[in-house]
């Protein structure tokens, strides 16, 4: 099944630094998502977002969805450890059906 | 407020048997979307339903799973005869029909078949 690229595949960072892991498609979507997944968790949703263009904040991340519908990326401001887990984006084409498809994931680690 | 309701939360089966995963949707929600996740890659597309009906259902092998939504109860993913190649991790994911965009995921149903 189709899978979207994301990057990095992982990082390791020092707690307060700042983040930044961004998605790639080739193909364009509706509506584009970023979820986290902690171990032997579900994916718990972060922010949504609608439309080509639009950045959106919750608390310290930010998200944009790019112009060309076809990439998002996602910061994370002064990171801190309980930030660690795996990130993935997902797109939604819309229309008929609602499916998202997911990421590859970006795995974050954050040393105290 | 409950979020969206799996279980069991982890099952054994021998090779051959059958493994039933429910799931209750989140009050309001009446879009229910199956995914599967092996162990450190991203989550993949099964199903997606809505009350009594399969709306897209292009990720689920075409043998021995089955997925239905009836009109009163949860939402169930059936595997028949597993195989080891079905030890994953099943997630179950419920929506708004207004707001369809925005899909909320239960804790997973873990398949361990030996």
């Amino acid at each position: 099944g189709q899978q979207l690229n994301q990057s990095p595949q992982s990082m390791f960072i020092q707690e307060g630094e700042d983040v930044s892991m961004n998605c790639t498609s080739s193909s364009i979507f509706n509506t584009w998502l970023w979820y986290k997944q902690d171990p032997g968790e579900g994916p718990v949703l972060l922010i949504a977002l609608y439309k080509a263009g639009e950045l959106t904040s919750n608390g310290r991340l930010t998200a944009q969805f790019g112009i060309t519908r076809k990439d998002s990326f996602l910061n994370i401001s002064a990171s801190i450890p309980s930030d660690v887990g795996i990130y993935f984006c997902a797109g939604q084409y819309g229309g008929a059906t609602n499916k998202l498809i997911f990421g590859t994931g970006t795995l974050l680690a954050v040393q105290p | 407020n409950a979020g969206v309701m799996q279980n069991p939360r982890h099952l054994v089966r021998r090779r051959g048997q059958e493994a039933r995963l429910r799931c209750s949707p989140m009050k309001g929600h009446s879009h229910v979307y199956w995914y599967r996740q092996l162990p450190e890659e991203g989550l993949k597309f099964m199903v997606y339903l809505q009350k009594e009906n399969i709306i897209d259902e292009s990720g689920m092998p075409k043998e021995r799973f089955s997925a239905e939504f009836p009109k009163e109860g949860p939402s169930i993913l059936r595997i028949q005869q597993v195989v080891r190649g079905d030890s994953a991790a099943y997630f179950c994911a419920s929506s708004r029909a207004d707001h369809a965009g925005e899909l909320f995921f239960g804790e997973g149903s873990r398949l361990t078949v030996l």
